[in-house]
């Protein structure tokens, strides 16, 4: 049973930092590539980042392009997500998603991301 | 960025009559490799979206048959032949044939 376990998230200062991580399981991590998806309170989900097959290719919504970083650790199937100056407009939950068909097949539950002072 | 438009945003809908949602693309969503990446998601309150249909047409691993999706280039739909009661919530398409990879606003599904 494919599984995705968010952690990381909580309050964080304007200008400040946090970094989620994704534990998976039930699948061969290093296989397949890895998302970041928000949702903001009443809002649409929103992409945010991916992390391919290989670490050093990597994909950014222009809104955190230049603040968050996506990585990913094949030994410890967890992908992370450092995010760098925050605001208030990143305040959401966030889903980390695999994509083994063409798609965002299997999602956490979501970590919960709060940027207020 | 692809816009994708959903209608209606709500639609309520009646135990075991059909239920249809449209989603429109900016620009076609043909990847250079002759796929269409189009998606449907599901969202209940409180839970994270869960993959329906992909690629236009194919149902995800255990998604009922009254589920089914069509279309071709820019215009899309989705389609509950027989509205049941664990089918409220919101439905999202998505595409991933462009980056970066949009969803549409969501159609709020509720039972009259």
């Amino acid at each position: 049973e494919v599984q995705l376990l968010e952690s990381g998230g909580g309050l964080g200062q304007p200008g400040g930092s946090l970094r989620l991580s994704c534990v998976a399981s039930g699948f061969t991590f290093r296989s397949f590539s890895m998302n970041w998806v928000r949702q903001a309170p009443g809002r649409g989900p929103e992409w945010v980042s991916t992390v391919d097959i290989r670490p050093d290719v990597t994909h950014y919504a222009d809104s955190v392009k230049g603040r968050f970083t996506v990585s990913r650790d094949n030994s410890r199937s967890t992908v992370y997500l450092q995010m760098n100056s925050l605001r208030a407009e990143d305040t959401a939950v966030y889903y980390c998603a695999t994509r083994m068909l063409s798609h965002f097949d299997y999602w956490g539950q979501g970590a919960l991301v709060t940027v207020s002072s | 960025d692809i816009v994708m438009t959903q209608t209606p945003p709500s639609s309520p809908v009646t135990l075991g009559q059909p239920a249809s949602i449209s989603c429109r693309s900016s620009q076609s969503l043909v990847h250079s490799d002759g796929n269409t990446y189009l998606s449907w998601l599901h969202q209940r309150p409180g839970q994270p979206p869960r993959l329906l249909i992909y690629e236009i047409s194919n149902r995800f691993s255990g998604v009922p048959d009254r589920f089914s999706g069509s279309g071709a280039g820019t215009d899309f739909t989705l389609t509950i032949s027989r509205v049941e009661a664990e089918d409220v919530g919101v439905y999202y398409c998505m595409q991933v044939s462009h980056f970066p990879w949009t969803f549409g606003q969501g159609t709020k599904v509720d039972i009259k």
